[in-house]
């Protein structure tokens, strides 16, 4: 039982190149994120899949897409990468049983420098 | 705007005291909170959930919820040296999660 996996771990982009980093899950959860994580800025949402089917814009959208492939796959695209973009992105899932519906757990993330 | 805020610290205490997080939240209809442990270099990892007033225990781990006062606390007893991480509070309204920035602890052995 995998949890939450992310590919690639590490990557350096050029501006203006392109990438998705891709995010999957073993538990069987509804629910799937993307956030981006910068020094004194948090975790901010980027766009989350609530079902399989459905994607959502977050609080940073701009720039990015999601694709939720199956129940199990999520993935996120940047048409034209950008310096501001350059961030630690996780993706997380959620949807266990009872009580623990709303418990998001998180893959190992994507270290992402664009030059 | 959802808002989720705590200290950022950092917060040191010496091994075997109580480190006490707190965390205040913006929107009253928050449904859920939950604290997240997060090592350097590392991913969120949830180490509490709550989900009504009163306290909930797991371990050295307690969490307290207000939701009158819109408050949220961590308390960790008998703080270790691996205790030492940022440690992150978040609430949940429908299918959006708002996070803290975070509160540095470190434990001094």
């Amino acid at each position: 039982n995998a949890g939450v996996t992310q590919t690639p771990k590490f990557q350096v982009l050029k501006t203006g190149q392109s990438m998705t980093l891709q995010c999957a899950q073993d538990m069987n959860h509804n629910s799937m994120y993307w956030y981006r994580q910068d020094p004194g800025m948090g975790l901010r949402l980027i766009y989350y899949s609530a079902s399989e089917g459905t994607t959502d814009k977050g609080e940073v959208p701009n720039g990015y897409n999601v694709s939720r492939l199956n129940k199990r796959e999520f993935s996120l695209r940047l048409e034209s990468a950008a310096p501001s973009q350059t961030s630690v992105y996780f993706c997380a899932s959620r949807g266990g049983a009872g009580l623990s519906y709303n418990e998001q757990f998180f893959g190992p993330g994507t270290r992402l420098t664009v030059l | 705007q959802k808002e989720v805020e705590q200290n950022s610290g950092p917060l040191s205490v010496p091994e075997g005291a109580i480190a006490s997080l707190n965390c205040t939240y913006s929107d009253r209809g928050s449904q859920s909170f939950f604290w997240y442990r997060q090592y350097s270099g590392k991913s969120p990892e949830l180490i509490m959930s709550i989900y009504s007033n009163g306290d909930k225990e797991d371990g050295r781990f307690t969490a307290q919820l207000n939701k009158a006062s819109q408050y949220v606390s961590l308390l960790i007893r008998d703080s270790q040296p691996s205790d030492s991480a940022t440690y992150l509070c978040a609430g949940n309204t429908g299918n959006q999660f708002y996070f803290g920035t975070g509160t540095s602890l470190t434990v001094i052995p």
